[in-house]
């Protein structure tokens, strides 16, 4: 997982609540993911950013949120308005734009 | 439209035995092609990294080929481990200003004594 961590493993939450999902990496890059992993469904990316203060939706931002106020921490908040926040949530950077992106362990997040 | 589909969707296989994962993408053009190997509950790690213009790459036990022409790769792993057993996910990256990754739904193996 080389560097960047995600916490916690597992979440629970009541349907309703906002949630934010830690990532931080200790690597250096700029560039730093959230994606969504679904069964039988390649990972799908929620928002990326290339900067601090600056971030992008990805194809599925509606009903998540990031902030990107230190280099090193990209936190994602999974709020109401997700219809289906059960998922894992994978968080990667990379050096750059288009360099090879790492990913962290993930978290399991249930919403019942 | 941009896909990568992978084929089969699971696979099991006796330890000591090989196999071959096989990718198909529509991505074109495309920058590179990678294979990850994902244990379960844990995020993807790289295993090879091919340009258009790299026919294989091997990493240990593992291999991957590309046919540009075809869009098509394949990973083969060779004596398989029960440390093998994990979904291996076929990732295209495009070459246009988004430089975005198109990722496949994967392939879980799972290797028995």
């Amino acid at each position: 997982d080389g560097g960047i961590t995600q916490s916690p493993k597992y979440l629970f939450r009541k349907e309703g609540q906002n949630v934010t999902l830690s990532c931080e990496q200790n690597l250096n890059h700029d560039a730093m993911y959230w994606y969504r992993q679904d069964p039988g469904q390649g990972l799908r990316l929620i928002y990326y950013s290339q900067i601090v203060n600056d971030f992008q939706k990805g194809d599925i931002a509606e009903g998540y949120s990031v902030s990107r106020e230190k280099k090193e921490s990209f936190p994602l908040t999974v709020t109401s308005a997700q219809k289906n926040p059960t998922a894992f949530y994978l968080c990667a950077s990379s050096r750059q734009g288009a360099g090879e992106q790492y990913f962290g362990p993930g978290t399991r997040l249930t919403v019942t | 439209k941009n896909q990568v589909e992978q084929s089969p969707q699971s696979l099991i296989i006796l330890e000591g035995k090989n196999c071959t994962l096989q990718c198909n993408y529509t991505v074109s053009p495309f920058s590179n092609l990678r294979w990850y190997k994902q244990d379960t509950g844990r995020g993807p790690v790289s295993l090879t990294i091919m340009t258009f213009s790299e026919n294989t790459k091997s990493n240990g036990r593992y291999t991957a080929t590309l046919d540009a022409d075809t869009k098509q790769s394949s990973l083969h792993i060779t004596a398989s481990q029960l440390s093998d057993s994990a979904s291996y996910i076929c990732v295209v990256r495009t070459m246009d200003s988004s430089y975005k990754l198109i990722f496949g739904s994967g392939t879980r193996l799972l290797v028995r004594p």
